[in-house]
């Protein structure tokens, strides 16, 4: 089945660690995504990559970093940077930019605390 | 900016009624895509429905469907019939050329057995 995946589903980290959330999709899809996702909040837009080596950052990049190497692969890392890095995090992937027609595909989740 | 408003933090709906949901949103794009995003206890967001902003047919997907206004910039769901299932955070969101997708801050949607 294709889909996405994050890895692990429950992460906890002490202050100061940088942490990396896996996402993996074997859905041949071009875009990829992450959003972080607070209480009472919609979804927030960290980072973005439309092809591989390539990524832009969204509206609440301080303190996070991503590399696309593989089409299928999207790592987010929190760094000790991030002030509030305790939150939900979503991957998420699409046909690439240009085409109008399709929709969001979401990962699982990852809750991430750190104390 | 684009944006998308959801202004109804939290619906009640009784199981078997019909519900609405709210979104409205803000572009100076023509062409554009809107969708109604689910998100159950677990987390795990799926599409609900999609609405090509060419179009001028609402979209359905059995009990839901939507009432796109594009002139008034409103895209609301309709979910009728309604299911313990149905129990859920919902999220409008907004696409038009480009990478982005704007999401709204949802509604839960709560289900009245």
């Amino acid at each position: 089945d294709g889909g996405i995946t994050q890895s692990p589903k429950y992460l906890f980290r002490k202050e100061g660690q940088n942490v990396t959330l896996s996402c993996e999709q074997n859905l041949n899809h071009d875009a990829m995504y992450w959003y972080r996702q607070d209480p009472g909040q919609g979804l927030r837009l960290i980072y973005y990559s439309q092809i591989v080596n390539d990524f832009q950052k969204g509206d609440i990049a301080e303190g996070y970093s991503v590399s696309r190497e593989k089409k299928e692969s999207f790592p987010l890392t929190v760094t000790s940077a991030q002030k509030n890095p305790t939150a939900f995090y979503l991957c998420a992937s699409s046909m690439g930019a240009g085409t109008f027609l399709y929709e969001q595909y979401f990962g699982p989740g990852t809750r991430l605390t750190v104390t | 900016a684009q944006t998308v408003t959801q202004s109804q933090p939290e619906m009640s709906v009784q199981e078997a009624e019909t519900v609405t949901l709210s979104c409205t949103y803000d572009t100076s794009e023509s062409d554009y895509y809107l969708f109604w995003y689910k998100q159950p206890p677990s987390r795990q967001m799926i599409l609900v429905i999609r609405q090509e902003a060419y179009k001028q047919q609402n979209a359905t997907e059995n009990r839901f469907s939507v009432n796109f206004q594009k002139a008034a910039k409103s895209f609301s769901l309709k979910i009728s019939d309604s299911q313990l299932g149905d129990a859920a955070m919902y999220f409008c969101a907004y696409r038009a050329g480009t990478y982005k997708y704007i999401f709204g801050t949802g509604t839960r949607l709560k289900v009245l057995a």
